[in-house]
């Protein structure tokens, strides 16, 4: 089983959309949650870190849930630009891996 | 945005020759990584380091090594690159032991073994 798993996609929406990617993840004892954004060709820039309370920015919002070992993205109102890939990562903490771990990402497509 | 750049942006070189790859940062970050990124696998980490002279093996160290001699440089060697090889190499840092701030990410090095 791979430590963080996501869909891969692709998610072909309709601009104005709303879009929802889940990730799960391996390692109970993680600590720490992102989603990061990676455009083709490009280094991956931070999106967002992941709360236990659910957090919010804009029109993007993250989502844990620990009971279940699971991380969502919802991305509303889309827009042509939020087409990319998004990658579900984690802290492997207790591991001995002083080191973030990522899901192979799920690419969106947004459609005029 | 964080000083961090990796070079040579792009190479192509040789099976059975040895490869160097920079990660140069101007934060002062402790912390630096490296992983390389293919299609189906994601970023998978190679080495890590915490601190100068103290480095760790990730989960594909197998085929390279790493040294860091100063904070700002991390340096990537492949020791007799191979087809298997050929990928983009991401270097990363973090000044947060925990990683509670993620990581920043240099623009990459697409390497080419042929």
């Amino acid at each position: 089983r791979k430590e963080v798993e996501q869909d891969p996609g692709p998610f072909n929406v309709p601009e104005g959309a709303t879009v929802a990617f889940n990730c799960t993840y391996s390692n109970s004892a993680s600590q720490s949650f992102f989603w990061y954004r990676q455009d083709c060709r490009k280094e991956p820039k931070l999106l967002m870190s992941v709360y236990s309370s659910g957090n919010e920015d804009g029109r993007f919002t993250a989502q844990l849930n620990r009971a279940s070992q699971y991380i969502s993205l919802l991305i509303r109102d889309s827009k042509l630009s939020d087409s990319a890939t998004y990658l579900c990562v984690v802290n492997m903490e207790g591991t001995g891996r002083r080191a973030l771990t990522f899901g192979s990402g799920t690419r969106l497509q947004v459609q005029p | 945005d964080a000083g961090i750049t990796q070079s040579p942006r792009h190479k192509v070189t040789e099976t059975g020759t040895p490869v160097t790859l920079r990660c140069h940062q101007t934060e002062n970050h402790r912390y630096m990584y490296w992983y390389r990124q293919d299609p189906g696998h994601g970023l998978r980490l190679i080495h890590y380091s915490y601190g100068v002279k103290d480095t760790d093996k990730g989960e594909v160290s197998d085929g390279y090594s790493v040294s860091r001699s100063k904070t700002e440089d991390f340096l990537l060697t492949l020791e007799s690159a191979t087809s298997s090889q050929t990928s983009v190499y991401f270097c990363a840092i973090s000044d947060s032991r925990d990683l509670n701030y993620g990581y920043t990410f240099g623009s990459g090095t697409r390497l080419t073994v042929v």
